[in-house]
């Protein structure tokens, strides 16, 4: 089946660190990638939805200068969590899809600030 | 008020049990309907899509209600391996998914 590879899975910094998560589509190539955000006992909340080549489309209350992503080729996409705070600790997971096709999840990257 | 909400459980249940559960939508536009489990720490995995006929994947049935806006999952003959987190998902186009938080069960020896 499809996959989905996140680097890294679990990253521990120090406030005020910018982050680079990365997600891949190893075995096809993704039109649309998702990124996610769930902090414990809570829903996966949808963060951003980003098409290979252009500006991510980010959901209300996400602040687009915090969190960069960018999606340069259709098997990569980036997020960026920058000035990491304490608060921003959570499990971060991509998706990718091809056209209308189900999402394919990546491991998810847990993200613990200090 | 969520767009999708779950009893949160636990459910515990001895094996071989049936396990029952459901979770409400809010959006009557939603037209695509998933069930996905999660294990704890891990990233959700696509256990089934729910059809307006309702369907049945092995040990698993789930049924759509579109007047009510509910759908539900049932575990019958529950295996320890079904110990996880349910998750219902939403979506009303054909992209955007809407999670609920989950229903825990456990399933014990």
């Amino acid at each position: 089946g499809a996959v989905v590879s996140q680097h890294p899975s679990w990253v521990i910094c120090k406030s005020g660190t910018s982050v680079k998560i990365e997600c891949r589509s190893l075995d096809f190539q993704a039109t649309t990638m998702f990124w996610y955000r769930q902090f414990p006992k809570q829903s996966l909340m949808l963060m951003a939805t980003s098409n290979e080549g252009s500006k991510a489309t980010y959901e209300q209350g996400v602040e687009k200068d915090k969190f960069l992503i960018n999606h340069a080729s259709l098997t990569l996409s980036t997020l960026t969590v920058t000035s990491a705070h304490p608060e921003d600790s959570s499990f971060y997971i991509c998706s990718a899809s091809v056209g209308t096709e189900p999402q394919h999840f990546g491991d998810g990257t847990r993200l613990s600030i200090l | 008020r969520k767009e999708v909400e779950q009893d949160p459980g636990p459910f515990n249940v001895p094996e071989g049990a049936t396990v029952a559960f459901n979770c409400t939508y809010s959006n009557s536009a939603s037209q695509s309907f998933f069930w996905y489990r999660q294990d704890c720490r891990k990233e959700p995995k696509l256990l089934m899509s729910v059809y307006s006929s309702g369907n049945e994947d092995g040990r698993f049935t789930a049924q759509l209600n579109r007047a009510s806006q509910y759908i539900s999952l049932l575990i019958r003959d529950s295996k320890l391996s079904d110990s996880a987190t349910y998750l219902c998902v939403v979506s009303p186009n054909d992209y955007k998914l809407s999670f609920g938080a989950g229903t825990t069960v456990t399933v014990r020896a």
